[in-house]
This record gives C-alpha cells, structure tokens and sequence, in this order.
C-alpha cells in the first residue's frame, strides 16, 4: 500500500530549532515534498529533494534518505507566522505519477 | 501572475443534494488536481486532469467526478452528497510535467457543510 507518515503536532518556542519527521511506503518515488498550510489560506510549497541529502532555502531546511525512506523538514529560529500545518508528498512513480500526501504535522510556536 | 482561484468559497447544502466546484489554474498549467482535506485525514487525492483528460484517480466513489475544459478550467461534480463529504475541496495547478518535482500551486478552498 502507499502511505506517509508523520507526527500528528509540534510545539515549540520562537527562536527554537524544530524538526518534522516523515516516513513513505510507496511502490514508486519520484521525490518528496513539503507544504505549509495555514488556515484559511492556500498550502504552499517549501521544498523538494529528489537526491539522499539536505537542501537548504533560508530558514527552512528539508532532507531525504532514500535508502530508509525518510525525510524530515527543519524549520530554524522559529517565528509565530511559522505556526501552520506541514504536509509531506511523495510523488508516486508506479501510480501515474500521483502525488501522494501525509496526514499533516499541526505545529504551534509558543512566544 | 495571478494564482489558482476556487469559486466558491463557501458553500451549504444538504444531504442528497449535488455540487459543482470551480477551478481556475495559473495561466499556462495544463495539469490540475483536486483533493480532498478533513480533519485527521489530511489531503486525500481526488483526481488529475491533464490537457482535457482524467491522468490519475483516487480511491473515492463514483458520486465524485471532474472534468476540465480547453482553456484548462476544471470543475468537480459531487453528487448525492453525504454528511462525511463536509470538507475542504482543494485544487492544484502545475504545468503537468511529470516524473520531476511538478511544484502544486494550490488555490484558497471551497469549504463545503453538508447538513
């Protein structure tokens, strides 16, 4: 089956370093996505890696390791506006190119 | 460029009732996707359209259903509806490249209540 997993919440402090876990099983992989998603408002995208490695833009940071089918989204000196729903999405390469999502990470920064 | 709209915003109906949701992609996407977001069950994929054509499918029933016009529009047609189709519809554009980072450009929503 296709699935992704990730934390259901976060908290965290202004200024503090948080990390946001995702775990895939899919048939196919084309590479893993992350979107933030404030209420009301439309998600938008924050990054992709298709490549084992960090890629790094601005304070936001994701990575991937193919061989454990893990990647994680870093998000650095936290700031309120940063209080949003994270998804991770993997575009699965054996379902037509479907992009698949997580459940979504609900992180809250505290002041 | 302007970005992904949705029409309506908002929207009530009741139980048995049909909708018609409208999405108007980023000028030059060809590709546009629609999904599906509930509480705990995060964005569950609906359907992609790409150059008039359904490309891909998810896993909801047949009352579901969508169809995209030449100048790339979509609409998405659910019918005799049910309380658990209360939800935010979302949809996405991208230029339909696929097998890359196709980047989703998402629109606002339409939030649907079925009561």
């Amino acid at each position: 089956g296709q699935s992704l997993e990730q934390p259901s919440e976060v908290t965290a402090v202004e200024g503090a370093i948080v990390q946001i876990n995702c775990t895939y099983q899919t048939s196919g992989f084309y590479g893993l996505s992350w979107y933030q998603h404030h209420d009301g408002g439309a998600p938008t995208f924050l990054s992709y890696n298709a490549l084992d490695g960090l890629e790094e833009t601005g304070r936001f940071s994701s990575f991937l390791s193919r061989s454990d089918s893990y990647g994680y989204l870093l998000l650095q000196e936290l700031q309120m506006k940063d209080s949003a729903s994270y998804f991770c999405a993997v575009r699965d390469s054996n379902q037509g190119g479907k992009l698949i999502f997580g459940q979504g990470t609900e992180l809250s920064v505290k002041p | 460029k302007a970005g992904v709209t949705q029409t309506p915003r908002y929207l009530i109906k009741t139980r048995g009732q049909q909708v018609t949701l409208s999405c108007s992609p980023i000028s030059g996407h060809r590709s546009v996707s629609w999904y599906q977001q509930t509480p705990g069950q995060g964005l569950q994929f609906l359907f992609e359209y790409f150059s008039e054509t359904q490309r891909n499918k998810g896993n909801f029933p047949g009352r579901f259903s969508g169809r995209q016009f030449s100048n790339s529009r979509s609409e998405m047609n659910v019918s005799t509806l049910e309380l658990g189709d209360s939800a935010l519809y979302l949809c996405a554009s991208s230029s339909g490249t696929s097998g890359s980072g196709d980047t989703q450009y998402f629109g606002p929503g339409t939030r649907l209540t079925v009561l």
